[in-house]
């Protein structure tokens, strides 16, 4: 089966850059979304076919792809940033995947 | 705006079945398929499965066909997921969310439904 690769955790000061990696086989070839989720709340799509920015989210959340690793940065971090982050593509023989998610606590 | 309104928390026994319902507006029903996405307590998120609104055809997670069937009806733009012989490790948020195809994103998500499996 597919597996999607993050990081377990991210620490980042206020003001400063995070950066979520999500590693996969050939993830260069997929489309790429992320997610965030708060505690206790549903989760949130922030970036979508890689790079697109859903309305309503702040232009500080980005995405890239670069290999077989796609990247959400998030710029001038807040810290209402404070979430788990996840990936998310489709495979053709998994169906929908989901990465292992990232936790990022701003310091 | 678009709303996905789910049923509320439910308390099952091992062996039990269990039926969620997600109620959709806001938009267009049968344009969207639902996806359904489970997250155990402190756990990720895992897909189990869509269902495509307009026809009713069905893929499921290859760890939960035989025991997850999804169903709607267009009448009532309301989605529904049903576990059956639940088990304790079945015990997670279950979600809807909103998608357009199988490599599109998950646009709008239900609020989630607790599902606690208990003797």
């Amino acid at each position: 089966s597919y597996v999607l690769t993050q990081p377990p955790s991210v620490s980042v000061a206020p003001g400063k850059t995070a950066s979520i990696t999500c590693g996969g086989y050939n993830i260069g070839s997929k489309s790429v979304h992320w997610y965030q989720q708060k505690p206790g709340q549903a989760p949130v799509l922030v970036i979508y076919y890689d790079s697109d920015r859903p309305s309503g989210i702040p232009e500080r959340f980005s995405g890239s792809k670069s290999g077989n690793t796609a990247t959400l940065t998030i710029s001038r971090v807040e810290v209402e940033d404070e979430a788990d982050y996840y990936c998310h593509v489709w495979d053709r023989s998994s169906g929908q995947v989901f990465g292992t998610g990232t936790q990022v606590t701003v310091l | 705006q678009v709303q996905l309104v789910q049923s509320g928390a439910e308390v099952k026994k091992p062996g039990a079945s269990v039926k969620v319902s997600c109620k959709s507006s806001g938009y267009t029903f049968n344009d969207y398929h639902m996806h359904w996405v489970r997250q155990a307590p402190g756990q990720g998120l895992e897909w189990m499965g869509w269902i495509r609104s307009k026809s009713g055809g069905t893929d499921y997670a290859q760890r939960f066909q035989g025991r997850v069937t999804m169903t709607r009806d267009t009448s009532i733009s309301t989605t529904y997921m049903e576990v059956t012989w639940l088990r304790s490790d079945d015990t997670a948020v279950y979600y809807c969310a909103r998608g357009v195809g199988a490599t599109t994103s998950l646009d709008y998500w239900g609020q989630g439904t607790l599902v606690t499996v208990s003797s």
